[in-house]
């Protein structure tokens, strides 16, 4: 069975704290995604990374910075937490050859105080 | 460009009736549309995809959708809804490379 993991389910962290979420993949696909969901927005993509070491930004990279040393692992920094980021974060994986069939993680809710 | 529209935020029905989620689409080229559902505290689960083969698309848990290119619409039903379907429905659309387009989401609910 395929699967995505993410570090936390839940994070409270504080205004400009450095933060960091986690996303690990065990399909060794070389797609990997971060989106933001936001009720009544669905959800946008953040960063995207199609290979290690590569990155590509989305709709909303602001504040925003991403890591993929390892084909498995894409991780999602915020540089320093500000309360409007305050929300859900989705972390999802596809292989090259079916790329719009993704498959998420559960998801961490992050609150910034 | 392409985007989506779920034309319904909040969807309502009763135990053992019939479900009917709206989506419609704008794209430049041949889409590829897809349905997922997020159950509370869950990511976000495939229903079922279209591209570009058969027009009427089967899913999972007896979902469906059919694609009507004049329309440009790719709406979810399901003859009969179950409790266990209550959860949010997100409606995509393909973008450009490796981009998907997600739809605001509709959230069923289901009464007993």
């Amino acid at each position: 069975d395929v699967k995505v993991t993410q570090s936390s389910r839940y994070l409270v962290k504080r205004t400009g704290e450095k933060v960091f979420l986690e996303c690990v993949q065990d399909m060794d696909h070389e797609n990997m995604f971060w989106y933001r969901q936001d009720p009544g927005l669905g959800l946008r993509l953040i960063y995207f990374s199609y290979d290690v070491k590569m990155k590509e930004k989305g709709d909303i990279p602001e504040g925003y910075s991403v890591s993929r040393e390892k084909k498995e692992r894409f991780s999602l920094i915020l540089e320093s937490a500000s309360t409007n980021q305050t929300s859900m974060y989705l972390c999802a994986s596809s292989s090259p050859s079916v790329p719009y069939e993704q498959y998420f993680g559960p998801g961490t809710r992050l609150t910034v105080t | 460009a392409q985007s989506v529209t779920q034309l319904d935020s909040h969807v309502s029905v009763s135990e053992g009736t019939p479900v009917l989620l709206r989506c419609n689409y704008s794209s430049s080229y041949s889409p590829s549309l897809f349905w997922y559902v997020q159950h509370p505290n869950k990511g976000l689960q495939l229903l079922l995809k279209y591209t570009s083969a058969a027009t009427l698309v089967k899913g999972i848990n007896g979902f469906e959708a059919e694609f009507k290119k004049s329309e440009t619409s790719f709406h979810l039903t399901k003859p009969s809804a179950h409790m266990s379907d209550a959860a949010e429905y997100f409606c995509v659309v393909r973008g450009g490379g490796f981009k998907t387009i997600f739809g605001a989401g509709t959230r069923l609910f289901v009464k007993a």
